[in-house]
């Protein structure tokens, strides 16, 4: 089992569209946990970061968090052809010593 | 804002080189890491190191070596450079556990 798992893709969703993006982990002692957009070509930058059970808004982008199920995702509400990307879920370790990332969901965005 | 600064973009080496990879941060962060991203396998961590001539392997850490002399600079060392070592290398900081990670912007590291 990965560490963290993350549906590859691709997602595409028409312009408006509400995207949903999955994540699941293994560590069960995790209590920081991050959303990274990633264009092509260009380094991870960080979207959100959740730390608590449920529901985070930040703008067009909710984060949700389920620590009983290890289950973290990234909603992103009204989508832009801007937003098309892959979008990695990261996860730090018990005791927080590193941070294991998926692999990436790319995301569609068609206006 | 925090800058981390990798040396290189494009980087193209000789199976059998030895290959440095230099990243310099000025946030004055304790923490720095290095990472490497192929398509499909995400990013994979090599080394870390929490403070000036600390270091610790990460999951992949073998055929590198890194160098942290100053708190502001940390060094990748490609001993003896590999072709399944063509990769993008990703250097990152954070100022403490729990925090985000910033991310240079990276090199592309090509073997031949």
């Amino acid at each position: 089992q990965k560490e963290v798992e993350q549906n590859s893709g691709p997602l595409s969703v028409p312009e408006g569209a509400i995207a949903s993006l999955n994540c699941t982990y293994s560590d069960r002692g995790s209590q920081s946990f991050f959303w990274y957009r990633q264009y092509s070509g260009k380094s991870p930058e960080l979207i959100m970061s959740i730390y608590s059970n449920g529901d985070k808004e930040d703008g067009r982008f909710t984060a949700q968090l389920n620590k009983a199920s290890q289950y973290v995702s990234l909603l992103i509400r009204d989508s832009q052809p801007s937003d098309s990307a892959t979008y990695l879920c990261a996860v730090e370790n018990t005791g927080g010593f590193k941070t294991i990332f998926g692999a990436g969901t790319r995301l569609f965005v068609k206006a | 804002d925090v800058k981390v600064t990798q040396s290189s973009r494009y980087l193209v080496k000789r199976t059998g080189e030895k290959v440095f990879l230099e990243c310099v941060q000025d946030m004055d962060h304790e923490n720095m890491f290095w990472y490497r991203q192929d398509p499909g396998l995400g990013l994979r961590l090599i080394y870390f190191s929490y403070d000036v001539k600390m270091k610790e392997k990460g999951d992949i850490p073998e055929g590198y070596s890194v160098s942290r002399e100053k708190k502001e600079r940390f060094s990748l060392i490609l001993e003896s450079a590999s072709t399944n070592q063509t990769s993008m290398y990703l250097c990152a900081t954070r100022p403490n556990t729990g925090s985000p990670l910033h991310f240079g912007n990276g090199t592309r590291l090509t073997v031949t």
